[in-house]
Formats: structure tokens, sequence, C-alpha cells
């Protein structure tokens, strides 16, 4: 079955730096790369995705990479706030459901 | 539209205990799913449905019960509640099952402590 791993597991900067966080999936049928975001006593929210047909996407200080031959996707969050410490899972489509990496929990710094 | 209503929000059970979490959806989703989210493990699907009279198991689907009489309700059922159990459980919704551009949407949580 698909397998998602995801790095780092923690994750600090400074407010303003850029932050990356890393994922891996085994499937290459996987098709649908979500990432959520999940803040605290809350549930997750979906926040970018990318389809395997594209390779970059970009909604303001958000944007997502694929390389479908490395099986690997990334989100890079740049010019952080502090409202962005939470955390963040990724996720790739498989069959009719999805599977989740670990999280990453973001702090950011004031 | 209140998007995905989960209840209880906290619960703690006895060892061998059954209890019911209850989900709707006012979105008119035809796909629902229940995650169990643990420590360093992300979220696992238990179980989901594609539709009203139509369940599957998921990845981690023992111990636990699922029904859809209605497309608005997906309720999660511990038969005999273990501390293995203990854990955050989120229902989603999405309109259709996974996909390119298939958004789910999650509730807020439910945190079950089995002692």
């Amino acid at each position: 079955g698909e397998n998602v791993e995801q790095h780092p597991s923690t994750l600090s900067v400074q407010e303003g730096d850029s932050a990356v966080i890393k994922c891996t999936y085994s499937d290459s049928a996987s098709n649908y790369f979500p990432w959520y975001k999940q803040e605290l006593g809350k549930g997750p929210q979906l926040i970018i995705d990318i389809r395997s047909n594209v390779g970059e996407k970009k909604d303001q200080r958000i944007a997502v990479t694929l390389n479908k031959t490395a099986k690997h996707f990334s989100l890079h969050i740049t010019e952080t706030q502090p409202e962005d410490s939470a955390v963040y899972f990724c996720a790739a489509s498989y069959g009719q459901n999805f599977v989740f990496g670990p999280g990453t929990r973001l702090s950011v710094l004031p | 539209n209140a998007g995905v209503t989960q209840t209880p929000k906290f619960q703690v059970l006895k060892t061998g205990q059954s209890m019911t979490l209850q989900c709707a959806q006012d979105m008119n989703h035809e796909y629902m799913s229940w995650y169990r989210q643990d420590p360093g493990m992300g979220l696992r699907l238990i179980h989901y449905s594609v539709g009203a009279g139509i369940t599957d198991q998921g990845e981690v689907p023992n111990g636990y019960n699922v029904s859809r009489s209605t497309t608005e309700d997906f309720p999660l059922r511990l038969l005999s509640a273990a501390p293995s159990q203990t854990s955050v459980y989120f229902c989603a919704s999405s309109y259709s099952i996974s996909g390119p551009g298939n958004t789910i949407y999650f509730g807020e949580g439910s945190w079950l402590t089995v002692v």
C-alpha cells in the first residue's frame, strides 16, 4: 500500500524566514497531493493541493512543488508569520482515500 | 451551514464500555470518513462511506463499527472500549470520493480517553 513519510517532525523558524516541509510517497499511482494545516484544538484544514500533472503551484506565501520521478513533494512557506505556527500534514491519494504523513509541528518565533 | 459537526468533544470511558461518536454534515456530501490521530502517526483511516447504505473498512477498523443510514449522518461506534483506543477522532466529508480537487472537510475532533 501507500506509505507517506514527512520531514522534519518539528521545525522552528524566525518570523519572516522561509519554512520547507518535505514528503515522499511510495505508490506511483497516487495523483493528488493536498496539504493540511491543523491549529491547536481544531480539525485539519486544506491550505493548498497539487495534481500529478503539475510541477508547482503557488498561493500567496504558500507554494507546493512535486517531483513525480523522485516521488516527493514539498510545502514552501515564505515570509513566515506567528499565525503560521501549527501542525502541517501532507497526504497522497490512494484509491478512494488518502494516506497522511505523520505531521510537522511548525513554530514561528517572533 | 455548520460544515462537519462532531459530538461529544470530550469523553472518558472505562475499559469495556461502549459508546457512539456522532458526526453530521450539512453540505450534501456523499463521502464521509472517520480518522484517528495519534502522536507521531498522522491521521489513520478507520472506516469510510461513499454514500448512504455503503460503508467500508480503512486502515485501522478493528474495534469500531459504522453505519450510514442517511447522507447527513455517519456515527462511529466503539463496541468494547480499550485503552489502545485513547485518541483524537476526526470525522470528515467531501463531495465525492477522493481525487484531484476533491477537498476533504474535517470536524473539530473528539478527544476520547479510555481508562
